[in-house]
């Protein structure tokens, strides 16, 4: 069974600090690993993807997620926070030739001027 | 452009009464999935249908109810005998890109019961 926890329901941070978002996974099987982004009141928007070709996968929006096999994680992160990145953030995985994905509970990102 | 609708955005309903939720996709997209949004929760699987005339339970499909009479529509209706229906949903596709799958989702529908 497969399975996402999203550590922080809520994470804020000063405008352009670092931001820091958490993920770790549950799979029996290798992953494909999504990050997704939510606007209130609007539908998610894919920010990047792991599929196994590089550890360190960049995003949209300068958004970037690194997956550690040993840690079972795959943290989101961008270097300075924007007023524009206070959204809703869905940490997702999928399994192998699977065609069903499986969310975390989301974190809400605030953005401090 | 393609992509996923949505409609109504928002939609109001009386309990004790059915409402179906419309999802169109122009995509091309083999697999369709709804899913239910309440705060704090995440995204909650309800059906999903990976090819037409074949739908599957998803985690909490008790009280709906769906349809995949063509590729592009996946409409879903929520019966009377769902508890508690009011919250956003959301309806997606996919498609396999590089040996993975990719979800694309719509705007949502915002539902209401009183």
């Amino acid at each position: 069974a497969q399975s996402v926890t999203q550590l922080g329901s809520h994470v804020s941070v000063s405008e352009g600090a670092l931001v820091l978002l958490r993920c770790n996974y549950s799979s029996s099987v290798p992953p494909y690993l999504f990050w997704y982004v939510q606007y209130p009141n609007q539908g998610l928007q894919l920010l990047l993807k792991y599929t196994s070709a590089a550890t360190l996968v960049k995003g949209i929006n300068g958004f970037e997620a690194e997956f550690k096999k040993s840690e079972t994680s795959f943290h989101l992160t961008k270097p300075s926070a924007h007023m524009s990145d206070a959204a809703e953030y869905f940490c997702a995985v999928s399994g192998y030739n699977f065609n069903k994905f499986y969310f975390g509970s989301g974190t809400k990102l605030n953005v401090k001027p | 452009d393609g992509g996923i609708t949505q409609s109504p955005k928002y939609l109001f309903r009386k309990e004790g009464q059915n409402v179906t939720l419309s999802c169109e996709q122009n995509l091309n997209h083999d697999a369709m999935y709804w899913y239910r949004q309440d705060p704090g929760q995440g995204l909650r699987l309800i059906y999903y249908s990976q090819i037409v005339n074949d739908f599957q339970k998803g985690d909490i499909a008790e009280g709906y109810s769906v349809s995949r009479e063509k590729k592009e529509s996946f409409p879903l209706t929520v019966t009377s005998a769902q508890k508690n229906p009011t919250a956003f949903y959301l309806c997606a596709s996919s498609i396999e890109t590089g040996g993975s799958y990719e979800q694309y989702f719509g705007p949502g529908t915002r539902l209401t019961v009183t």
